[in-house]
């Protein structure tokens, strides 16, 4: 089945600074990559849609230009999250399919940021 | 209204018994519908999806799809301590670029 590596699982950065989270798949091309965020408790929240060669579509709400997202390439998708405050401290997750708009999403393992 | 709600429990049920776990959505022109189960800390994996209306069974699991109705269920046999978690209902348009969007999710408990 289709496998999507997520690195890191967990960071811990200062107020201020930047993170760059990968997503990667690993054995099918991903065209379309989304990108979730989870506060405890709480369900997903999708943040975008990146695809490749293109510019990513944001949710409403979310800053496109705090959450930087480049989809260069057809197994690489990766999400900057930048002057990170602590209520940026979230999972973040990113997701794809391996097939058809209709199939199921799989899920990278997730990271874990922490902003202090 | 949200667009994918659950209950989100504590659903608690006695090991060996089944879980019965629901769903409605609001967009009518949702087509395909997903089940995840989420432990604590860790991402979603997939249980089943359904497209079709009716019953379909994977397992101890079988997800039950009522589009008249815009109800969604999941049905877990002979409930396991290690069924224990949070399960996300998800369904997906394709009028919106296949997003899909979650329920808040069931949190079950399945006791000894």
């Amino acid at each position: 089945g289709a496998v999507v590596s997520q690195h890191p699982s967990r960071v811990i950065c200062k107020s201020g600074t930047s993170v760059k989270i990968e997503c990667r798949s690993l054995d099918f091309q991903a065209t379309t990559m989304f990108w979730y965020r989870q506060f405890p408790k709480q369900s997903l929240m999708l943040m975008a849609t990146s695809n490749e060669g293109s510019k990513a579509t944001y949710e409403q709400g979310v800053e496109k230009d705090k959450f930087l997202i480049n989809h260069a390439s057809l197994t690489l998708s990766t999400l900057t999250v930048t002057s990170a405050h602590p209520e940026d401290s979230s999972f973040y997750i990113c997701s794809t399919r391996d097939s058809s708009y209709n199939s199921p999403l799989h899920f990278g393992n997730g990271t874990r940021l922490t902003v202090t | 209204q949200k667009e994918v709600e659950q209950n989100s429990g504590p659903l608690s049920v006695p090991e060996g018994a089944i879980a019965s776990l629901n769903c409605t959505y609001s967009d009518r022109g949702s087509q395909s519908f997903f089940w995840y189960r989420q432990y604590s800390g860790k991402s979603p994996e997939l249980i089943m999806f359904i497209y079709s209306n009716g019953d379909k069974e994977d397992g101890r699991f079988t997800a039950q799809l009522n589009k008249a109705s815009q109800y969604v269920s999941l049905l877990i046999r002979d409930s396991q301590p290690s069924d224990s978690a949070t399960y996300l209902c998800a369904a997906t348009n394709t009028g919106t670029a296949s997003k899909l969007t979650f329920g808040t999710g069931t949190r079950l408990q399945v006791t000894l």
